[in-house]
C-alpha cells in the first residue's frame, strides 16, 4: 500500500531549464511534506519542506508546491544544474507523529 | 567530522548469523532512527529512539533489536539473519521528534545475506 507515490522513476532535463518532480499521496492525514536528495553511496539529505497550511515554499532554486485537494506536491528546480543530478525522494508525515513515509524516488539527470 | 556515521559500510554474511550495525551522531540531536531501503527502493522506518527511549517500533521481526546506550548512539542488532534481510540500512537523527526537525541520514550499510 503505497501512501506516497512518485510515478516517474526518472527525469532528464537540460542544464539551465526547469526540473519538475511530482509526488502524490493517498493518506489525507498527512500534513507535513519533505523532499530529500540522494547521491549514490550516500544517505538522503534534506532539501525543502512544506506544511499543509501553506501551498508554496521557496528556498533559492528550489520551490515546493502543495495542492491539498489533489493530494499532490511538486518540486521545481530552476535553473537546473548538473550537480542536481541525484535521486529525489518525496516524504510525508503527520505533524504529531514524526514517522516519515517515503516514495520510491525519481532519478533526475541534468545534462550539460 | 561526519555528522551521522554508521559502520560497517558493507556487510556480507551467511544466513543464520548474528550481526550488528553501529551508528553515532555528533549533532547533539535527541532523536535517532533506523530506516531500511529494500530492493524496491522504498525507505521504511524501523525504529526511533528519543533520549534513549523507544518511541517508534514498526512491524519489524523480533530478530531486530535496537540498542541506544546514550542519545548519541543507536545500534541495530540482527539475530538469525535471513535472505530477506538483505537491504541498505540507514541510520538518521533529528533535533527532536517533532515534524519540523529534518532527518540527517548516515551513508547507509549495505547488508547482503547469502
Amino acid at each position: 500500500d503505497q501512501q506516497v507515490k512518485q510515478n516517474s522513476p526518472s527525469l532528464s532535463v537540460q542544464e539551465g531549464r526547469i526540473s519538475i518532480l511530482n509526488c502524490d499521496y493517498t493518506n489525507s492525514m498527512f500534513d507535513y511534506f519533505l523532499w530529500y536528495k540522494k547521491y549514490p553511496a550516500e544517505g538522503p539529505t534534506f532539501l525543502i519542506s512544506i506544511s499543509s497550511i501553506k501551498d508554496k515554499n521557496e528556498d533559492g532554486r528550489f520551490t515546493v508546491f502543495l495542492n491539498k485537494s489533489a493530494k499532490h506536491l511538486s518540486l521545481h528546480i530552476v535553473p537546473s544544474q548538473p550537480g542536481d543530478s541525484a535521486v529525489y525522494f518525496c516524504a510525508a508525515s503527520r505533524w504529531s507523529n514524526y514517522k516519515l513515509t517515503f516514495g520510491k524516488g525519481t532519478l533526475l539527470t541534468v545534462n550539460p | 567530522d561526519t555528522a551521522v556515521s554508521q559502520t560497517p559500510k558493507y556487510l556480507v554474511t551467511q544466513m543464520g548469523n548474528d550481526k550488528s550495525i553501529k551508528c553515532e551522531q555528533n549533532l547533539g540531536h535527541d532523536t535517532m532512527y533506523w530506516y531500511k531501503q529494500d530492493s524496491k527502493k522504498f525507505l521504511k522506518i524501523m525504529f526511533s529512539y528519543n533520549n534513549k527511549e523507544l518511541i517508534i517500533n514498526e512491524t519489524v521481526p523480533n530478530r531486530f533489536s535496537p540498542k541506544s546506550p546514550d542519545k548519541a548512539h543507536l545500534n541495530l542488532h540482527i539475530n538469525s539473519l535471513e535472505l530477506g534481510d538483505s537491504a541498505v540500512y540507514f541510520c538518521a537523527s533529528s533535533q527532536d521528534s517533532e515534524s519540523d526537525s529534518p532527518l540527517h541520514f548516515g551513508n547507509g550499510t549495505r547488508l547482503t545475506v547469502t
